[in-house]
């Protein structure tokens, strides 16, 4: 457990509104991602960032944005929700071994469904 | 798009019997790592493995990464019901290389009955 944290962890909304899920971390984590899980596709990468102020897009980054404000928190907005962005996501954290090899925590997921 | 694509994507199996999750590419990767997610939970990190031909266990599982490192497999031995879950496969995602970031499998569903 690297302390991570996911609210809320359901959410049903409509199309057309906004939406923020938030990211939790306890343990000053640099690293941290925003994923999506469908069926058939595994984990895709939405944005992540390297520090307070720092991100960047991943694979399927249309339609969402990031803020980093403070180390611990990694927002993930849906500026106006549409249909196919229905989907369970994942907030991660890397922690970096010695060896320059990391390992990624997940959190426990957020199910978003737009109607 | 750096694709990794798993094999098979459900396996549904009997307590006791062996199987065999396989992860490909057509290119080359300097690690992979495979992941376990149980549902309503995240994935959670099983083994890397970094060198060609690395064979890796942890109790009844083995993983190994292929000589020319653009493959890698999983093996269960006597599964049991405990083991039924998710099983994905990640590599690293493009440049810059040490952001950590994860290119995903699209995962192999088993389930393995008592």
């Amino acid at each position: 457990d690297a302390g991570i944290t996911q609210s809320p962890r359901h959410k049903v909304t409509e199309t057309g509104t906004p939406v923020t899920l938030r990211c939790h971390q306890t343990e000053n984590h640099r690293y941290m991602y925003w994923y999506r899980q469908d069926p058939g596709h595994g984990l895709r990468l939405i944005h992540y960032s390297y520090g307070v102020k720092d991100t960047d897009k991943g694979e399927v980054s249309d339609g969402y944005s990031v803020s980093r404000s403070k180390t611990e928190d990694f927002l993930l907005t849906l500026e106006s929700a549409t249909s196919s962005q229905t989907s369970v996501y994942f907030c991660a954290i890397s922690e970096w071994a010695s060896g320059g090899t990391d390992t990624q925590y997940f959190g426990p997921g957020t199910r978003l469904t737009v109607l | 798009t750096q694709l990794l694509e798993q094999s098979p994507q459900f396996l549904s199996i009997q307590e006791g019997e062996n199987l065999t999750v396989y992860c490909n590419s057509s290119s080359v990767f300097s690690s992979l790592q495979w992941y376990r997610q149980e549902p309503g939970e995240g994935p959670v990190l099983l083994v890397t493995v970094v060198t060609g031909g690395e064979v890796k266990k942890l109790k009844r599982l083995t993983f190994q990464f292929g000589d020319a490192r653009k493959d890698s497999s999983l093996h269960i031995t006597a599964a049991q019901p405990g083991d039924t879950g998710l099983y994905l496969c990640a590599r690293r995602g493009g440049l810059p290389s040490n952001t950590g970031k994860l290119i995903f499998g699209q995962g192999t569903t088993l389930q393995v009955k008592p």
